[in-house]
């Protein structure tokens, strides 16, 4: 089992609509959350953080994270072609702090 | 400007040739590491550093020494590579290794 799974995509919406991108990790004792966005040819950047549960909202960007079904989901409302990118989901391991990433998952926004 | 500065960018080199991919950041923070990303794979660490001369091992590695006898500095070190070193790879840092500030990469072929 990965530590950190995702689907890896592609997941294709139409501009305007809401993307949902899911993710799920193992190690029960994680505390952090993190999503990253990547695009094409690029380095990943820090888009969202969690650290408990619930929502948090930043812009167009949701983060939702279950402790106890040990899942962390993005949602991008009102999403752009500029959204097009690949998402990266990383985890803290518990007792190290340093992170573990998902293979992410590819979004594509059609016009 | 607040970065991470890798180089080089791009890299070709045969077996066996011994190279260094050079990483320097401007932003004081205490926490470095090495990751590369393969299609499929993701994002995975290769070492990392907590702070001067306190280095570690990531998940993956074999083939890889790495220094930090600065602050600023974390090259990476491939005494002699060998093909199943091709790719991407990232340098990373963060004042805590939770939330990471990326190089631009390096795309490394080995012959």
């Amino acid at each position: 089992q990965k530590e950190v799974e995702q689907n890896s995509g592609p997941l294709s919406v139409p501009e305007g609509a809401i993307a949902s991108l899911n993710c799920t990790y193992s190690d029960r004792g994680s505390q952090s959350f993190f999503w990253y966005r990547q695009y094409s040819g690029k380095s990943p950047e820090l888009i969202m953080s969690i650290y408990s549960n619930g929502d948090k909202e930043d812009g167009r960007f949701t983060a939702q994270l279950n402790k106890a079904s040990q899942y962390v989901s993005l949602l991008i409302r009102d999403s752009q072609p500029s959204d097009s990118a690949t998402y990266l989901c990383a985890v803290t391991r518990t007792g190290f702090q340093k992170l573990v990433f998902g293979t992410g998952t590819r979004l594509l926004v059609s016009p | 400007e607040a970065q991470v500065t890798q180089n080089p960018r791009y890299l070709i080199t045969v077996t066996g040739k011994k190279l260094t991919v050079t990483c320097s950041q401007n932003m004081n923070h205490e926490y470095m590491s090495w990751y590369r990303q393969d299609p499929g794979l993701g994002l995975r660490q290769i070492y990392y550093s907590m702070n001067v001369e306190v280095t570690d091992k990531g998940d993956v590695p074999e083939g890889y020494k790495v220094s930090r006898k600065e602050k600023r500095n974390f090259p990476l070190i491939l005494e002699s590579p060998s093909p199943n070193q091709t790719s991407l790879y990232f340098c990373a840092s963060s004042l805590q290794g939770e939330k990471l500030f990326f190089g631009s990469g390096t795309q490394l072929s080995v012959l």
